[in-house]
């Protein structure tokens, strides 16, 4: 049972290049979020997914896009990275009211 | 806006003694808390959770505590390891916003041997 996947787990990217972050989850979950960790700072919730076809901004949202087009995917999109999108980023997915499920992160450089 | 913090940003205890992290949140309508564990390099990870009808919840030497008058939450850690080294976050959830989960920006528990 995988739970929660991220790729890539590392990324350098230049000023201006786009990318996308893969997330899946083999739960059966009907929510999925998308955090960034920066140092020394809890996770700021960017952007989530209530179900399939669902999307709705977290706290720090401007800069991203995200798609959920099948229930087990939810896709992270930097269209143009800036250096201020250099962070770990967390993809989790949970039911309802119940604890959260984590992958192991994505560590993004933009240079 | 609502938000989740912690009193404490780095704690630091002898194995084998007791631990305990607190938390403070300001929305009222959360219903549902969680702490979580983070090691270096992973993603974090439930330890244990309370709903807003109970007062405490107990697991395998943690136990957490929730007072809603003072919109306070803490996690105590019994015979602390060097295992439990590690970030703690609390996180709170609520019928609002879509049920997600907001953190505040954690502590960090150094465990000496």
């Amino acid at each position: 049972n995988a739970g929660v996947t991220q790729t890539p787990k590392f990324r350098v990217l230049k000023t201006g290049q786009s990318m996308t972050l893969l997330c899946a989850q083999d739960m059966n979950h009907e929510y999925m979020y998308w955090y960034r960790q920066d140092p020394g700072m809890g996770l700021r919730l960017i952007h989530y997914s209530v179900g399939e076809g669902t999307t709705a901004k977290g706290e720090v949202p401007d800069g991203y896009n995200v798609s959920r087009l099948k229930k087990q995917n939810f896709l992270l999109g930097l269209e143009s990275a800036a250096p201020s999108q250099t962070s770990v980023y967390f993809c989790a997915s949970s039911r309802q009211n119940t604890e959260a499920f984590f992958g192991q992160g994505t560590r993004l450089t933009v240079v | 806006g609502e938000s989740v913090g912690l009193h404490l940003p780095t704690l630091s205890v002898q194995e084998g003694d007791n631990s305990i992290i607190n938390c403070a949140y300001s929305n009222s309508a959360s219903d549902y808390f969680i702490w979580y564990k983070q090691e270096s390099g992973k993603g974090p990870q439930f330890i244990i959770d309370i709903r807003s009808n109970m007062d405490k919840r107990q697991g395998q030497r943690v136990t957490v505590l929730l007072n809603k008058t003072v919109k306070h939450l803490s996690l105590q850690i019994a015979a602390t390891q060097p295992g439990d080294s590690a970030v703690y976050f609390c996180a709170e959830k609520g019928n609002t916003g879509g049920f997600k989960t907001i953190f505040g920006a954690g502590t960090r528990l150094f465990v000496k041997a």
